[in-house]
């Protein structure tokens, strides 16, 4: 069955830049999302169509697509990005799906 | 302000039934699309089902497809996930998710998440 793949961790020094991945066959045709969800807390949209970033989430946080895979990147982290980052597309027939997941360490 | 309240999560035997709600205030509920997505304890997301602004268009993940049935009430301003054939795979917080469109289907994606509730399957 269909995966979007993502690296089970990534770390970072506060002020430094963390690339998050996510890999998927169908992601050359569909969008990819990105949802942070800190612990205890419900999910929150970052990243929606690949690059856009909704109203209140800061610049820092931005997205980029090429061939099979999509990247979130964090430009100056900080402490408070500590959180579980999720990819989410759809497959080739438009069947929803979420990314394996990323923890996100800012340290 | 965008609010969505989950409820009817409890303790249910396997093989028994459920039906979860989704309160929704703050926007004009029939103007979007709805999902449901749940996460199990300690793992990653899961998305359920989905349902268009007039359920014209509704889909859902194989895992529960002939067992949830989700549905809404426009009047009502409200979500539903009827879950029956309960499994113990399926203990997982439940969350509602507004859309940010108005159809479901090719580009819909959940938007503004309420805080979920619980659904555990136990003998």
């Amino acid at each position: 069955s269909y995966e979007l793949t993502q690296p089970p961790s990534v770390s970072v020094s506060p002020g430094q830049t963390a690339r998050i991945t996510c890999s998927g066959d169908a992601l050359p045709k569909k969008y990819a999302y990105w949802y942070q969800q800190k612990s205890g807390q419900a999910p929150v949209l970052v990243i929606y169509e690949d690059s856009k970033r909704p109203s209140g989430i800061p610049e820092r946080f931005s997205g980029s697509s090429s061939g099979t895979m999509a990247t979130l990147t964090i430009s100056g982290a900080q402490v408070e990005d500590e959180a579980d980052y999720y990819c989410y597309s759809t497959d080739s027939s438009g069947n929803p799906l979420f990314g394996t997941g990323t923890k996100v360490t800012v340290l | 302000e965008v609010q969505l309240v989950e409820s009817g999560g409890g303790l249910v035997q396997p093989g028994r039934s459920l039906r979860l709600s989704c309160a929704a205030s703050g926007f004009t509920f029939d103007d979007y699309a709805m999902h449901w997505v749940r996460q199990a304890p300690g793992k990653g997301l899961e998305w359920v089902s989905g349902i268009s602004w007039n359920s014209g268009s509704i889909g859902y993940a194989d895992s529960v497809k002939g067992r949830f049935t989700i549905s809404r009430d426009n009047a009502k301003n409200s979500l539903y996930l009827q879950m029956n054939s309960l499994r113990a795979e399926d203990t997982a917080l439940y969350y509602c998710a507004k859309d940010r469109a108005r159809d479901y289907g090719s580009g819909s994606y959940p938007g503004k998440w309420g805080q979920g509730t619980l659904v555990t399957v136990s003998s």
